[in-house]
């Protein structure tokens, strides 16, 4: 167990539709990162949040937002969605540095 | 840009040795971290080096080569659970390499 917390496990939904992931980092974590993988592909880094602030951004869809709220947990927003966003989308933590990361076990996307 | 290649895939043996590189591109090298995947599984910290050389943790040791803008990891004592996706991936710049599937046979 990584520490990090992700909800939902699974979600199953229909183009068009507007969906939130939630994660929350590790215990003294102030960096939250968000990465998606689809089918045998690898990890597409989509943007990172420290201490409520964006650091770092990747190639996210202007469809995507996220935020880190005042007590760390971060969600990540998916709108207008398109069978092409199915995919295994995972959160990170770490302490400052990124050289290692802490991985949620991902929010598995299904878009129908 | 930025930049990580590595093997699609490789296949060894169990109790083999094995051997999985990463070349990189970037401007701006900070560290190169190797993470390991399980099928669907969250993606696990290996190991990490910012300086030239061998990090040894255990069975797994990673290389580096910052004039060659290379590192590898090498595994030991191939078990039948080390088979899984590896990644390397840039600090700083937050990119991950496509991943090399490793298939460990009896």
């Amino acid at each position: 167990d990584s520490g990090v917390t992700q909800t939902p496990k699974h979600l199953i939904t229909a183009t068009g539709q507007r969906v939130t992931l939630r994660c929350s980092p590790r215990s003294g974590d102030l960096s939250v990162y968000w990465y998606q993988q689809s089918l045998d592909q690898g990890l597409q880094f989509l943007i990172q949040y420290y201490n409520g602030e964006e650091r770092a951004k990747g190639n996210i869809l202007e469809r995507f937002s996220a935020q880190q709220f005042p007590d760390l947990h971060s969600e990540l927003n998916l709108s207008s969605l398109e069978l092409g966003d199915s995919a295994l989308y995972f959160c990170a933590s770490s302490v400052d540095g990124n050289e290692k990361l802490f991985f949620g076990s991902g929010t598995q996307l299904s878009v129908l | 840009g930025q930049s990580l290649e590595q093997p699609s895939e490789v296949t060894a043996v169990e109790g083999a040795i094995v051997q999985i590189n990463c070349t990189y591109q970037t401007s701006g090298f900070y560290g190169l971290s190797w993470y390991q995947q399980h099928d669907g599984g969250a993606p696990t910290f290996l190991s990490y080096n910012a300086l030239d050389g061998l990090e040894e943790t255990g069975r797994f040791s990673s290389f580096l080569s910052r004039s060659d803008s290379y590192g590898y990891l090498l595994l030991q004592e191939l078990q039948m659970k080390d088979s899984a996706s590896y990644f390397c991936a840039l600090r700083g710049k937050l990119i991950f390499g496509q991943g090399t599937e490793l298939s460990v046979k009896p």
